[in-house]
């Protein structure tokens, strides 16, 4: 079985303009997790969904972030404009919602520099 | 608010030897889940063991095992006979119910094993 599926794995940006990051979860899978990695904070948690629908996105950092799911099998994290503090990993992960003992599975991350 | 602690920022085993990596945990749910995954310097988000809070054994997974002392709060990973594969950042993480769900991670600890 195909793990999540993320693209592009790299992306290289000017300040300012827009970038587009995908997601594709396990096929299945009714959760869906936005986290952002950096050294000073760590893995954190930016939005979820359940069933399609944004469950909480207390940890967007502001409005130039803004997260869809279309679909059970696609979802988008899209900053505009973007800033060079933005550079960070970007993790999207899938689960089993409901079911506290179901793990969550990551893609590889997109590695995301604002120049 | 559940929280996850892990207060070794940086441990070294000698190759073939065990090493333990600290977790403690806070919640106020009965019900929850406690997750350890490995990330390797490539990136990746690897899921290695999981432990429910009513397990009554500890879980193994080959040469990881957990812990568990659910009165103390504390879910530490041990890995016996480390090979220089396991030189990785390992994260604690602990998932339940009432908290909609979503997953939290403490900072990690990464592991250098030496030959």
């Amino acid at each position: 079985d195909a793990g999540v599926i993320q693209s592009p794995r790299h992306e290289v940006t000017e300040m300012g303009q827009e970038v587009t990051l995908r997601c594709k979860p396990i096929s299945g899978h009714n959760s869906l997790f936005w986290y952002r990695q950096t050294m000073m904070r760590g893995l954190e948690l930016l939005i979820y969904f359940n069933n399609n629908v944004p469950i909480d996105d207390s940890g967007m950092p502001e409005d130039r972030f803004s997260a869809k799911m279309p679909n059970a099998s696609f979802s988008t994290l899209k900053i505009q404009p973007s800033e060079p503090r933005d550079s960070a990993v970007y993790f999207c992960a899938s689960g089993l919602s409901g079911r506290w003992e179901e793990t969550q599975y990551f893609g590889p991350g997109t590695r995301l520099l604002v120049l | 608010a559940q929280k996850i602690t892990q207060t070794q920022p940086g441990m070294f085993v000698q190759e073939k030897e065990a090493v333990t990596l600290d977790c403690t945990y806070d919640t106020s749910d009965p019900s929850y889940g406690l997750f350890w995954y490995k990330q390797p310097s490539s990136g990746e988000m690897i899921f290695l063991i999981y432990q429910g809070s009513y397990d009554q054994q500890n879980a193994t997974e080959g040469r990881y095992s957990l812990n568990f002392q659910k009165a103390r709060k504390s879910a530490n990973l041990v890995i016996s006979a480390s090979q220089l594969g396991d030189s990785a950042m390992y994260f604690c993480a602990i998932k339940s119910l009432g908290n909609n769900n979503d997953m939290r991670f403490g900072a990690g600890t990464r592991l250098t094993v030496k030959p």
